[in-house]
């Protein structure tokens, strides 16, 4: 079965603008986690969403949103870009709560 | 506030050696435990998890971890490292008060030379 898709792959952003980010889980998998990894901090967990719910949500400032569909799908939206910002956004969705999650492959954001 | 430590943070092994990857939590309530790999250009892998039961469990690969309640540690281990298992490797913990939020420490670099 195809994994977690994630688009888009490689994304190069301006200070002061907004990005969206898309995953789409496995299909079946109702849950939906977004991570941050960096250099310097590691994998950070951004939110989860259950059935189009935001379940728990991670120590980011409000400038960093999600939301997931009915269709499982989930998008998460950055807005007024810092440089701090560029990282690798990684999207997994699990068929139930607590899981073990699959991982995408993830969208590499630059910010300059 | 829940905390992963991995103790290692680069470890360099010869082919055949075997490996242990330390993985302490700061929770002493019900957790559920992972290990994930990253291979070198790839994605993150589950190698295992560990929800209740044997506290020893096994994965993909030849892994295998163990999970020690009183120590809060859930340390990685191989018999027998290969080339190919050149990675980076991170355990993970969901703190189940926490919501289904995984925690992960800081990641193990593991190079291992033919």
């Amino acid at each position: 079965k195809a994994g977690v898709t994630q688009t888009p792959r490689y994304l190069i952003k301006t200070r002061g603008q907004q990005v969206t980010l898309s995953c789409s889980p496995i299909s079946g998998h109702r849950s939906v986690s977004w991570y941050q990894q960096t250099p310097g901090q590691g994998l950070q967990f951004l939110f989860e969403y259950f059935s189009e719910t935001q379940r728990n949500k991670g120590n980011f400032p409000g400038r960093f949103s999600g939301r997931q569909f009915s269709n499982s799908r989930s998008e998460m939206n950055v807005s007024t870009l810092e440089l701090g910002d560029s990282a690798l956004y990684l999207c997994a969705s699990s068929l139930m709560q607590g899981d073990g999650y699959t991982f995408g492959s993830g969208t590499r954001l630059t910010v300059v | 506030a829940q905390s992963v430590s991995q103790h290692n943070h680069h470890v360099i092994l010869s082919e055949a050696a075997s490996l242990e990857l330390g993985c302490n939590y700061s929770y002493g309530g019900t957790v559920n435990l992972f290990w994930y790999v990253q291979y070198p250009g790839q994605h993150l892998q589950l190698l295992l998890k560990y929800f209740s039961g044997d506290p020893l469990v096994k994965g993909i690969k030849g892994f295998e971890a163990e999970f020690i309640k009183s120590k809060f540690s859930f340390n990685l281990r191989k018999p027998s490292v290969q080339w190919s298992d050149t990675a980076e490797y991170f355990c993970a913990v969901n703190f189940n008060q926490a919501g289904t939020a995984l925690i992960f420490g800081k990641g193990t670099t593991l190079s291992v030379s033919s």
